[in-house]
């Protein structure tokens, strides 16, 4: 079975402080995609960075950076001196070929408010 | 590039009635997807469409879902008869093929309350 976990249901920081949301998967397959989705509270996804499960560099955005490690089974995204406008859910996921589908599943999300 | 879009952006109902949520994925995209958000959680598909054919509607209640793609473009997602448990979050999505791993482009959504 596949599975996305995201620990941390809520997070408050200070603006420009770093901030890290946590993401665990369980796949049995050897070819999959990790993704991470922001969801504004106009509700809209928007794609953030995908990662396959043969590269496991660490990748940096601006202010956004993900380490992926297989070891651990993790997927994690920092944002450096975060802003107000970071403040969204922020949704793991995992794509993996399913009987001849690609789904996306989901963790739960994890919101974070950035505080002025 | 347009963006998906979808209608009605929100929907109040009653119990039992019926409601239909209107999708237009991103030209030229093959692939289509629905999925229902419900409050404090991720999407979970409901159905996949590659074209106008269904790949993958294992998840999607077919007692009183019904979704169709016509011509390959358009989507719409019925619920008949609503209950109180669809309030949720309705979510279309496309992507440029099937059998790879590319990216999802969401729409805006659709908001239900049933009541």
């Amino acid at each position: 079975a596949q599975k996305v976990t995201q620990a941390q249901t809520e997070i408050s920081v200070v603006e420009k402080e770093d901030v890290t949301l946590d993401c665990v998967y369980e796949t049995r397959d050897t070819t999959y995609y990790l993704f991470w989705y922001k969801q504004p509270p106009s509700g809209e996804l928007v794609f953030l960075i995908r990662r396959n499960s043969f590269d496991e560099q660490n990748e940096i955005s601006g202010r956004y950076s993900w380490n992926f490690q297989k070891s651990t089974s993790s997927f994690n995204f920092t944002i450096t001196a975060s802003q107000v406008v970071d403040s969204a859910v922020y949704f793991c996921a995992l794509i993996y070929s399913g009987a001849g589908s690609y789904q996306l599943t989901f963790g739960k999300g994890t919101k974070l408010s950035v505080i002025p | 590039e347009a963006g998906v879009a979808q209608s009605p952006r929100y929907k109040i109902i009653e119990k039992r009635q019926s409601v239909a949520f209107w999708c237009n994925p991103i030209s030229g995209h093959a692939t289509l997807y629905w999925y229902q958000q419900i409050l404090g959680q991720g999407p979970k598909l409901l159905i996949q469409f590659q074209n106008n054919g269904v790949v993958d509607d294992s998840q999607l209640p077919k007692d009183r879902f019904s979704a169709e793609r016509l011509k390959g473009v358009d989507s719409t997602l019925k619920i008949q008869p609503a209950k109180l448990e669809d309030s949720a979050v309705y979510l279309c999505a496309s992507s440029l093929l099937l059998g790879s791993y590319n990216e999802q482009f969401f729409g805006p959504g659709t908001r239900l309350t049933v009541l």
